[in-house]
């Protein structure tokens, strides 16, 4: 059971913005300048598009954005084009033991 | 340019061990921590544990008690075993590399394209 809650799915349409929230739980739950954020399209492998939080790997449209506030990490993604249609996790490692968790992942359906 | 590829027997029987190997091609296994993580059919991530330099080894303690990684660095290549499998651990196996940073954080910035395993007798 993983400490990271990510809602199962979340819509939009072409051009819109989308907002993917990643909730931890449990009282050692590690600071969030570890949050990674990976899209995965059908078949195949993850792929990094956001790291410590808030960092873009080279490559990586601006259109995606990471932020934290509280104990919810975020991923936005603005302008929405049909190839962000993927599934997305969040992903952070505990600070009291290295174990890297990932969350359960959300289905992004772009209308 | 860095890839990694994971190869290894598609099938596995029950009870006995799974075993992969991760290639790197394109620069050198040492100085990076490679993983190793699985994804069993339609469901989400499982981390499953690292190896840095040969010799510094850590696992998911859900999994700790079959594991096993080792590395050849004259081959480029780090191996996952694991024992006395089921099929719940049927999955695609990926290997990833952990992205360099200074801070504690752990993220994978390159994965293998990934191989499925399916424990079936």
């Amino acid at each position: 059971q993983s400490a990271l809650t990510q809602p199962a799915s979340v819509s939009g349409s072409p051009g819109q913005s989308i907002t993917i929230s990643c909730t931890g739980a449990g009282s050692d739950f590690g600071g969030y300048n570890s949050i990674s954020w990976y899209q995965q399209h059908p078949d195949k492998a993850p792929k990094l598009v956001i790291y410590e939080v808030t960092n873009r790997p080279s490559g990586v449209s601006d259109r995606f954005s990471g932020s934290t506030s509280g104990n919810t990490a975020s991923l936005t993604i603005s302008g929405l084009q049909a190839e962000d249609e993927a599934d997305y996790y969040c992903s952070a490692s505990r600070t009291s033991v290295t174990l890297v968790e990932f969350g359960g992942g959300t289905r992004l359906t772009v209308l | 340019q860095v890839e990694l590829q994971e190869s290894g027997p598609g099938l596995v029987k029950p009870s006995e061990t799974l075993s992969l190997t991760c290639t790197v091609s394109g620069g050198s296994i040492s100085g990076h921590f490679y993983n190793w993580i699985r994804q069993s059919p339609g469901k989400g991530l499982e981390w499953i544990g690292y190896i840095y330099n040969g010799g510094h080894i850590h696992f998911n303690p859900s999994l700790k008690s079959r594991v096993a990684i080792s590395s050849r660095t004259s081959d480029n290549e780090f191996s996952l075993t694991l024992t006395s499998v089921t099929a719940a651990d049927t999955a695609v196996y990926y290997c990833a590399r952990r992205g360099r940073t200074p801070t504690l954080a752990w993220y994978f910035d390159l994965w293998g394209r990934g191989t499925l395993v399916t424990v079936s007798s």
